[in-house]
């Protein structure tokens, strides 16, 4: 157990809904990452936060937005939802968000569009 | 722009034996380098990473991997295979010089271990 929380585990809604993941990450760790894995693409990351402020960004769609709040939790919105945005969806964590930083993931939420 | 590369998509090994994850990577300056390994329905575990120093690096669940700068590798092993290794293990590299780059992971490699 990486101490990294995610909910909900599963989630099916219909194309263009939204929905909203949420993070909690390991007691102590300042920073959120989000990754998406799909067969196709592989493991894709999205953005990530650092003491609630965006610090780097990736593929990240302009339908998702994130944001990290001052408890540090994390919540990736997910809007207009498309049949490909079927996917696993992973948070980590990291001490300080630093380059070398190790981070620990979270069991992830595996997102149906149908 | 930085990239890794994990060329077998799949490895059957028996257990006891040995085994070899393979990843390459390339990089503009030097590299910091990263296993991960999935278990189904699981996160990522971290193994193992490179910053700098010892071309061997020791991790966990008994695994290593060496870095050899000429040949831009990274591979993953391990002595003797046990069942429970088999999973799907990620290669992942950060570019010191390119601190703007975001860590960038392989497809992965699915590890059978066979009894």
């Amino acid at each position: 157990d990486s101490g990294v929380t995610q909910t909900p585990k599963h989630l099916i809604t219909a194309t263009g809904q939204r929905v909203t993941l949420r993070c909690s990450p390991r007691s102590g760790d300042l920073s959120v990452y989000w990754y998406q894995q799909s067969l196709d693409q592989g493991l894709q990351f999205l953005i990530q936060y650092y003491n609630g402020e965006e610090r780097a960004k990736g593929n990240i769609l302009e339908r998702f937005s994130a944001q990290q709040f001052p408890d540090l939790h994390s919540e990736l919105n997910l809007s207009s939802l498309e049949l490909g945005d079927s996917a696993l969806y992973f948070c980590a964590s990291s001490l300080n968000g630093g380059y070398t930083d190790t981070q620990y993931f979270g069991p992830g939420t595996r997102l149906t569009v149908l | 722009a930085q990239s890794v590369a994990q060329p077998e998509d799949q490895v059957n090994v028996a257990e006891g034996n040995p085994l070899t994850v393979k990843c390459t990577y390339s990089v503009s300056g030097n590299p910091y380098l990263f296993w991960y390994v999935q278990y189904p329905n699981r996160g990522l575990q971290f193994l193992l990473k490179y910053i700098t120093g010892d071309n061997l690096v020791k991790g966990s669940y008994g695994f290593e991997a060496e870095f050899n700068k000429s040949q831009t590798s990274f591979h993953l092993k391990k002595p003797s295979a046990l069942v429970s290794d088999s999973a799907l293990y990620f290669c992942a590299v950060r570019d010191l010089l390119n601190r703007d780059d975001k860590i960038i992971f392989g497809k992965g490699t699915r590890l059978h271990i066979l009894p």
